[in-house]
């Protein structure tokens, strides 16, 4: 059974700062992998998806990264700003269609 | 892409009742997916919703609880059945598209069972 870490469980930061959120799993046959942004109140928004066939993908400021051998996925955030503090989930993708989630990191970006 | 509407957003339900959440895709998707979110908590996958046929329910969830309905490719029904306060949760519908293999979610229902 397919398990999902994220670490940290919650971060804050001043404006400016560069940050790295961090998404392990056990099982390394995956399908794909996706990190989420859910703000309190409201549903998930997709960030980015990688396959499992790539090693990173770009959007923005964001980057993230796969290392399926190790079981790791970083979701690189530059010159974070307030309108970055959420919660951010990383969801892994099995064949059957399904995912399984981490409990996320709450990141706070203060002014 | 795909834009997922659900419906009720929101509602505050009597213990007992059961109460239908409605799941609308604005175009034909493969997979769709019934996820919960307790309070504080991450996401749970409830059931695949299949076309046709009856869902497939995860682990700690039943049919009998959680009647689903996929009449077509782009609706699909959660019902939520003879509520109880551990039931107050936001549920979310959830598809997977063949064109380019994201997942997509809708806003959610937050549901409070009083």
């Amino acid at each position: 059974k397919q398990e999902v870490t994220q670490i940290p469980a919650a971060l804050s930061v001043p404006e400016g700062e560069n940050l790295v959120l961090n998404c392990s799993f056990t099982d390394s046959a995956i399908y794909n992998l996706q990190w989420f942004r859910q703000d309190p109140g409201k549903g998930l928004t997709s960030l980015l998806l990688i396959q499992s066939s790539q090693r990173e993908q770009t959007s923005g400021r964001l980057n993230a990264s796969l290392d399926k051998s190790s079981g790791r996925s970083t979701l690189y955030i530059a010159a974070s700003q307030p309108g970055d503090s959420a919660t951010y989930l990383c969801a892994v993708g099995g064949d059957a269609g399904k995912s399984t989630f981490g409990d996320g990191t709450t990141l706070t970006v203060k002014p | 892409s795909a834009v997922i509407s659900q419906k009720p957003s929101r509602d505050i339900c009597q213990r007992g009742t059961s109460l239908t959440i409605q799941c609308q895709v604005d175009s034909q998707v493969t997979m769709m997916f019934w996820y919960r979110q307790q309070p504080g908590q991450s996401l749970t996958l409830i059931a695949t919703a299949n076309q046709g046929s009856e869902a497939t329910y995860e682990s700690g969830f039943v049919i009998d609880k959680f009647p689903i309905s996929r009449p077509n490719l782009t609706f699909s029904t959660l019902t939520v059945s003879n509520m109880s306060p551990e039931d107050s949760s936001i549920y979310l519908c959830s598809v997977r598209t063949a064109a380019d293999l994201t997942i997509y979610f809708g806003e959610g229902s937050w549901l409070t069972v009083v």
